[in-house]
Parts: C-alpha cells; structure tokens; sequence
C-alpha cells in the first residue's frame, strides 16, 4: 500500500525566502507525482507533474525535482510572496489499473510580509 | 489545462435527507473520474471510480448504497450521498484525466458538505 509523507506539516516564512518543500512514498512503482496547491476551503491547483522517467520540472519561482529510486520529491519555491500562503499537496499515481492517487496530508505554508 | 467543473461548491441539509454533487469535464471527455473526501487536517482519500457505463469501484470502508456513483456521460459524473448525518459533513471533490492519454489529473472546486 503506497503510503505518501510531507513534511514540514507547517511552515512560515519570511517573504523573499527560498523554500523546500519535501515528499516521501513509500512504493517506487509510480506514473507520476504531482504537486498541487490548495486554498482554504477550496479545490485544487495542479502547479507540477512529473513524469516517473523524468527528473524535474519547473514552472516559474517552482521547480519540483523527483528520485523515484530513493522515493522523494522536493518542491523549491523561489523568492516567496504572500500569495504563496496555502497548503501544498503531493500526490503519486501508480503504475497499472486505474492508476489510483495517493495524497499526502499537504504542507501548510504561511509567507510573512 | 482542462477544466473540471463541480457544483454546488457548498451545500447544507438536514440529517436524513439526500445530496447530489455534480461533476463535469468541461472540455474534455473522461471514461473514469475519481471522488475523494477530505476531513479536517486529514489528506484526502479517494472513495471511488467512477467508470462510464458500468459500475462505479469502491475502496474498502465506502459504502457503496450510501455513495451512489453515476456516470451516465463521458463528461458528467454524480455522487449522491443518502441518508445523510452529520459524520458525512466533509469535503468532497472529483477529479478526471482526458481520455486520449492524459496523464495529469484536473480537480474540480470541491463541494463543503454539512449535514444538521
């Protein structure tokens, strides 16, 4: 059973700070991992996916990294601003069937202006 | 990226009663939606499949006569949840991939549920 950990649980920063946020699952069979944000009270956001084959990926201040062998994956959040205030999601698809996700509990992030 | 759309984002019932929430691939078309359940401080948990044309797949613990899964197009999904109580109070959110290939998974806005 593919069991998905985030950590820190909570984080608050100063705006301008480089973040990471972090991933571990447990089951290397993966499709994919994808980053999302969620907003209190709202849906989802997808921010980034990553491909099992790939490395990286990066959109704007957000670059996601993966190591499928070791089970991580980092999200780095450049110069950060109050607007990225939310809870981060990481979510893994496995391989076969349905390809079924499993989230983490998320990281909640708070950006101090 | 492709929109999926949920409705009503929040809704309040009495305790006994039924509540349908709606999800629909607005410019896409998905043999198979997801429904997860997201209680406080917890992450969410998927439900159940949701497969065009045949019967929904439940995950052990959801009871499948309480959660009523429809897809009766490849662009709408319904969740009915019956007889609802209060421990039902939760956030309930669909999700759906194109059907040619799509790999990324598009989440609809989340429905609030609460039951009184």
């Amino acid at each position: 059973k593919q069991e998905v950990t985030q950590i820190p649980a909570a984080l608050s920063v100063p705006e301008g700070e480089n973040l990471v946020l972090n991933c571990s699952f447990t089951d290397s069979a993966i499709y994919n991992l994808q980053w999302f944000r969620q907003d209190p009270g709202k849906g989802l956001t997808s921010l980034l996916l990553i491909q099992s084959s790939q490395r990286e990926q990066t959109s704007g201040r957000l670059n996601a990294s993966l190591d499928k062998s070791s089970g991580r994956s980092t999200l780095y959040i450049a110069a950060s601003q109050p607007g990225d205030s939310a809870t981060y999601l990481c979510a893994v698809r496995r391989t076969g069937g349905y390809q079924k996700v499993t989230f983490g509990i998320g990281t909640k992030l708070q950006v101090i202006p | 990226g492709a929109v999926v759309s949920q409705h009503p984002s929040r809704v309040i019932c009495k305790s006994g009663t039924s509540v349908k929430i709606e999800c629909r691939s607005l410019d896409f078309q998905a043999t198979t939606m997801f429904w997860y359940r997201q209680f406080p401080k917890q992450s969410l948990m998927l439900m159940a499949t949701s497969n065009e044309g045949s019967k929904a797949t439940y995950e052990q613990g959801v009871e499948k006569d309480k959660f009523l899964i429809n897809h009766a197009s490849l662009t709408l999904s319904t969740l009915t949840v019956t007889s609802a109580h209060p421990e039902d109070s939760s956030f309930y959110i669909c999700s759906a991939s194109p059907q040619a290939g799509g790999t990324e998974a598009f989440f609809g806005q989340g429905t609030r549920l609460t039951v009184v």
